[in-house]
């Protein structure tokens, strides 16, 4: 069974880069052909907002709401993906979740395994 | 995108529903549905995936299924344990990605 578990800071000063990163364990994610590696975020006491998603390759898609701030990538060799959000402000608050969610193309993939999420607060 | 009822309730015992309304772009399209339960304090975890298929471990008292731009969650015997926020998921054309509905309260009464 795959295991998922958010690092990263808490807190974020606003104009400045929001990164994080999930450590997978119980399974290699280059291993896992057929997973993307992804980031989903939840705002305090609101619903769930697809942020971005890795292959162990590199390739990746964004949500187009957030594509010019965000860059995944993958560390094979750390067993590790990574969130850069750039010139966050205080919408950018929320629960970060890591998940795992299948391979598909032009289809809605499955997310089948999620970390327990961090909190990141955009304050001065 | 996918729009949900904030909150919908039952009592124990009861059959509740949760609508997700979509477009010709996303549901209406033919792209499936997903549906995540959310405990407090939890990440999600799908209960349907496929429109109507349950994971193993997921109770049959849970049931989906999807007509043109529409999907729908049923939860057949409430039990306390099922009060929790539910969301469905679905692909859209427009967005070239994939979004999630608002959410959906479920209160057991």
């Amino acid at each position: 069974q795959v295991h998922l578990q958010e690092s990263g800071p808490g807190l974020v000063r606003p104009s400045e880069t929001l990164s994080l990163t999930c450590t997978v364990s119980g399974g290699s994610i280059s291993g896992s052909t057929r997973f993307y590696w992804g980031w989903v975020r939840q705002p305090p006491g609101k619903g769930l907002e697809w942020v971005a998603s890795v292959y162990y390759s590199g390739t990746s898609y964004n949500n187009p709401a957030l594509r010019s701030r965000v860059v995944v990538s993958a560390d094979t060799s750390k067993n590790q993906f990574s969130l850069n959000l750039a010139s966050v402000t205080a919408a950018d608050t929320a629960v970060y979740f890591c998940a795992r969610h299948s391979v598909v193309v032009s289809a809605t993939p499955l997310y089948d395994s999620w970390g327990q999420g961090t909190l990141v607060t955009v304050s001065s | 995108l996918l729009t949900q009822p904030p909150s919908v309730s039952g009592a124990p015992g009861q059959r509740v529903t949760i609508s997700c309304t979509g477009a010709s772009s996303n549901i209406g399209a033919g792209f499936h549905v997903h549906w995540y339960q959310q405990l407090p304090g939890a990440a999600p975890k799908v209960v349907i995936y496929e429109n109507s298929k349950r994971p193993a471990g997921v109770p049959d008292r849970f049931a989906g299924s999807k007509s043109g731009t529409s999907a729908s969650l049923a939860i057949a015997g409430l039990q306390p344990d099922d009060e929790a926020h539910y969301y469905c998921q679905s692909y859209d054309r427009g967005l070239s990605g994939w979004a999630f509905g608002g959410g959906t309260q479920l209160t057991v009464l």
